[in-house]
């Protein structure tokens, strides 16, 4: 039971323009949602996060978008850069809990 | 800081074989993770310590597997005897708070292959 999904498993944008990828979750208790990435033989690192008393959450390039009544959150990166390939983790907990449930990650390339 | 550092980097060993990954969290760091990611099955969350006290290892998926952690700097996963399908990417994590889904700070991993 996939509690947390990453219906694409790569997304291949140009240099400058917008990336946007998409997590969507089942379990309405998920109060708390995070994004990670992470490159080859590398740990994933923290990217950004929003917690569901917001809809919007930004950080430089990176926006982050929550539609609680679609159970669905997106990741927007603008412009795109070359150092933004990678894959992107979503994740997910119950109350703010430890626990965190991860998607499958997404595969981002980013063509010059 | 030099960040998390995991240890070894890589490993080969073979069926029934007796495996150690270490970790050092991050200095000020109290809560330590320790992931598995394969194909299969993403990001699993092994075990769980706080302040040097595991807290949850109910995704240790069978006796074979151990943690340890005997103080604030170094902990260790321990699998005996080792499988193949034990193999996989071991990912430890720290991060400072309490039990909240506070940011972790993952090390580079150890990569896991049992013949």
């Amino acid at each position: 039971d996939q509690q947390v999904k990453q219906n694409s498993p790569s997304l291949s944008v140009q240099e400058g323009r917008i990336s946007i990828l998409n997590c969507d979750y089942t379990n309405s208790m998920f109060d708390y949602f995070l994004w990670y990435k992470k490159y080859p033989a590398e740990g994933p690192t923290f990217l950004i996060s929003i917690s569901s008393i917001k809809d919007k959450n930004e950080d430089g390039r990176f926006t982050v978008f929550l539609n609680k009544s679609a159970k669905h959150l997106s990741l927007h990166i603008v412009p795109s850069q070359p150092g933004d390939s990678a894959v992107y983790f979503c994740a997910a907990s119950v109350y703010s809990n430890y626990q965190l449930i991860w998607g499958a990650g997404t595969k981002l390339i980013i063509k010059p | 800081d030099a960040g998390v550092i995991q240890s070894p980097r890589h490993e080969v060993t073979e069926m029934g074989q007796e495996v150690t990954l270490r970790c050092k969290p991050i200095s000020g760091h109290n809560s330590l993770f320790w992931y598995r990611q394969t194909m299969m099955r993403g990001l699993e969350l092994l075990i769980y310590f706080n302040n040097n006290v595991p807290i949850d290892d109910s995704g240790m998926p069978e006796d074979r597997f151990s943690a340890k952690m005997p103080n604030a700097s170094f902990s260790t996963l321990k699998i005996q005897p080792s499988e193949p399908r034990d193999s996989a990417v071991y990912f430890c994590a720290s991060s400072f708070g309490g039990l909240g889904a506070n940011v972790l700070t993952f090390g580079a991993g150890s990569r896991l292959t049992v013949l």
